[in-house]
């Protein structure tokens, strides 16, 4: 099954707020990613994280990979009626008998209301 | 994406028929993988290929299979659909390590 718990499940909130959600795994993993998928499309690369304690953003969006290696966060600010969409976290495995392996959490649902 | 290719985008079986869900990329990337997604699961990893020539299942394998014949095209196949498979199936690729991932349009597939 799932090795990445990623939560809130799903998110209600209005236009201007701060989002944050995050991903947890009892696995060490060597890249985090941050991914947006709209209806009907292939989910869409926002952030890459390739080393432990690395903080990056990207506009407004901005994401951390954990110290421990085993899990990640993603905050937006000031959050417009655009980042509706589904988030997901996904781990990527670079040694041992899992090497290349890409797994993904199950997403986080965002709705802003304007 | 400028440089891959999935197809079909759309498939409809009957249960029992066989399909071949094709992806390949002209990047040059070593990883590749077939994932597909059910309202509320998710993105389940069914097989991936770290490599030219090399495949290893992920989480939800059975009743598929895979190939990599060579480093740019990796196919999933179908030999006898159920309509448990009905569902949206994404190839993704990546160049190796510590490397992006990207994603395929999709094809949707329904098994009746």
């Amino acid at each position: 099954g799932q090795q990445l718990n990623q939560s809130p499940q799903s998110m209600f909130i209005q236009e201007g707020e701060d989002v944050s959600m995050n991903c947890t795994s009892s696995s060490i993993f060597n890249t985090w990613l941050w991914y947006k998928q709209d209806p009907g499309e292939g989910p869409v690369l926002l952030i890459a994280l390739y080393k432990a304690g690395e903080l990056t953003s990207n506009g407004r969006l901005t994401a951390q990979f954990g110290i421990t290696r085993k899990d990640s966060f993603l905050n937006i600010s000031a959050s417009i009626p655009s980042d509706v969409g589904i988030y997901f976290c996904a781990g990527q495995r670079y040694s041992g008998t899992s090497y290349g392996k890409l797994t993904f959490g199950q997403g986080t649902i965002l709705t802003v209301h304007p | 994406n400028a440089g891959v290719t999935q197809t079909p985008k759309f498939q409809v079986l009957k249960t029992g028929q066989s399909m071949t869900l094709q992806c390949a990329q002209d990047m040059n990337h070593n990883s590749m993988y077939w994932y597909r997604q059910d309202p509320g699961m998710g993105l389940r990893l069914i097989y991936y290929s770290a490599s030219e020539g090399t495949t290893d299942k992920g989480e939800v394998p059975n009743g598929y299979n895979v190939s990599r014949l060579n480093k740019r095209e990796f196919s999933l196949r179908l030999e006898s659909a159920a309509p448990s498979q009905t569902s949206v199936y994404f190839c993704a690729w990546a160049q190796g390590q510590n490397t992006e991932a990207f994603f395929g349009q999709g094809t949707r597939l329904t098994v009746v």
